[in-house]
């Protein structure tokens, strides 16, 4: 099966801007989590999506959001971007029951001028 | 609050040589733990998990409910483990939610 995609796999926007990344499952996984990587903070947890529905959130404003669609391909959306949400976005992926293991895909890297 | 503690930023041995990688969390229910490796340039990747019980090129993970522990351990280091190695916990009731230590830089040199 082919792995977890993301795309762009590099983003550049200025302050104020808003921003949209792509993520697609392993197929026939139903569940997508979002990850945010940073030197500072590490991975941290954004929000988690399973058909379609937020199953599960973090602790970040709320300039911070997503969707699922129903062939479980994921996007989230970041508005009026700051400096500090320069960082590495993750997302993972499983088949959606509890405590299953998660799949990783290469990341987009955003960097906020 | 739910926590993972990964107390070493660096560990660096010689090929060879025991490794012995800490995590600790605090959760007071039943957890699932999980060891995550990323080696240069490729993506974050399971190593193992605690209900499989497996051992994963040479490592192993025993949890320990009675000190919250789940080190990861391996007798004979090589290069190639050479990586960074995340800790993980996810909990019952959010169960797509991984709550990651901040990870271990393993070195081992030749």
């Amino acid at each position: 099966k082919a792995g977890v995609t993301q795309t762009p796999r590099y983003l550049i926007k200025t302050r104020g801007q808003q921003v949209t990344l792509s993520c697609s499952p392993i197929s026939g996984h139903r569940s997508v989590s979002w990850y945010q990587q940073t030197p500072g903070q590490g991975l941290q947890f954004l929000f988690e999506y399973f058909s379609e529905t937020q199953r599960n959130k973090g602790n970040f404003p709320g300039r911070f959001s997503g969707r699922q669609f129903s062939n479980s391909r994921s996007e989230m959306n970041v508005s009026t971007l700051e400096l500090g949400d320069s960082a590495l976005y993750l997302c993972a992926s499983s088949v959606g029951t509890l405590q299953e293991t998660q799949y990783f895909g290469p990341g987009t890297r955003l960097l906020v001028l | 609050a739910q926590r993972v503690t990964q107390p070493e930023k660096l560990l660096s041995v010689f090929k060879g040589a025991p490794v012995e990688l800490k995590c600790n969390y605090s959760y007071s229910g039943s957890p699932e733990l999980f060891w995550y490796v990323q080696y240069s340039r490729q993506r974050l990747q399971l190593l193992l998990r605690h209900i499989s019980r497996e051992s994963i090129k040479g490592f192993t993970a025993d949890l320990n409910k009675g000190e919250t522990s789940f080190h990861l351990k391996k007798p004979f280091a090589q290069e190639e483990d050479s990586a960074m190695y995340y800790c993980a916990l996810s909990t019952y009731n959010q169960g797509g939610k991984l709550i990651f230590g901040q990870g271990t830089e393993l070195s081992v040199k030749p």
